[in-house]
């Protein structure tokens, strides 16, 4: 039972890259979200997939995509990297709004 | 726009102490609130969840508080331990959101 997992641990782009990150969970829960956490601010949400089929923005949407390929998994696309989006990433899940969230250990991205 | 405040933003004591952590937040109609550790270079680890019609919830040496009209929330560590030394999140929900504040950088010295 591995939990949430993430992959990968650390990344390095250079400005205009392409690259996805990749989050799966073993828990069977329904909702999965995308945060990224930057020095000083907290985390910020950047999309969320209340169930299989459905994605919604967060509090901080832009230059990302995302994709809820099947209860399992949620993959977070940039499509064209820029060093604003040098940041900590954090996936999670949740079985229902009254309980907790499950976090992953992150992916650490760093844009040239 | 639900806003959240964590005060101090870091906190040193030394071992033994009982310290109190808050989090203050601007909309009062939350659904929940909750209390996360993060170690250095880890994930969140939740703590504590109190639900929008609780006053507090206790796990060991940790007691949290909710007070929905003022706005505020405490996280109470007794007896505090070196192995308490992390960042402690404030979280809450809105509907779908959950809004994060920055955290409190603990320190407890042996």
């Amino acid at each position: 039972n591995a939990g949430v997992t993430q992959t990968p641990k650390f990344q390095v782009l250079k400005t205009g890259q392409s690259m996805t990150l990749q989050c799966a969970q073993d828990m069977n829960h329904n909702s999965m979200y995308w945060y990224r956490q930057d020095p000083g601010m907290g985390l910020r949400l950047i999309y969320y997939s209340a169930s299989e089929g459905t994605t919604d923005k967060g509090e901080v949407p832009n230059g990302y995509n995302v994709s809820r390929l099947n209860k399992r998994e949620f993959s977070l696309r940039l499509e064209s990297a820029a060093p604003s989006q040098t940041s900590v990433y954090f996936c999670a899940t949740q079985r229902t709004r009254a309980e907790t969230q499950y976090f992953g250990p992150g992916t650490r991205l760093l844009v040239l | 726009k639900q806003e959240v405040t964590q005060i101090p933003a870091a906190l040193s004591v030394p071992e033994g102490e009982n310290l109190v952590l808050n989090c203050s937040f601007t909309d009062s109609a939350i659904y929940n609130l909750q209390w996360f550790r993060q170690d250095p270079g880890k994930g969140l680890t939740s703590l504590l969840l109190i639900q929008s019609s609780q006053r507090e919830q206790t796990s060991g040496r940790l007691n949290a508080s909710l007070d929905k009209s003022s706005g505020r929330s405490t996280l109470y560590i007794a007896a505090s331990q070196p192995g308490d030394s992390a960042t402690y999140l404030c979280a809450v929900t809105n509907n779908n959101d959950m809004r994060f504040g920055a955290g409190t950088r603990l320190t407890v010295k042996p």
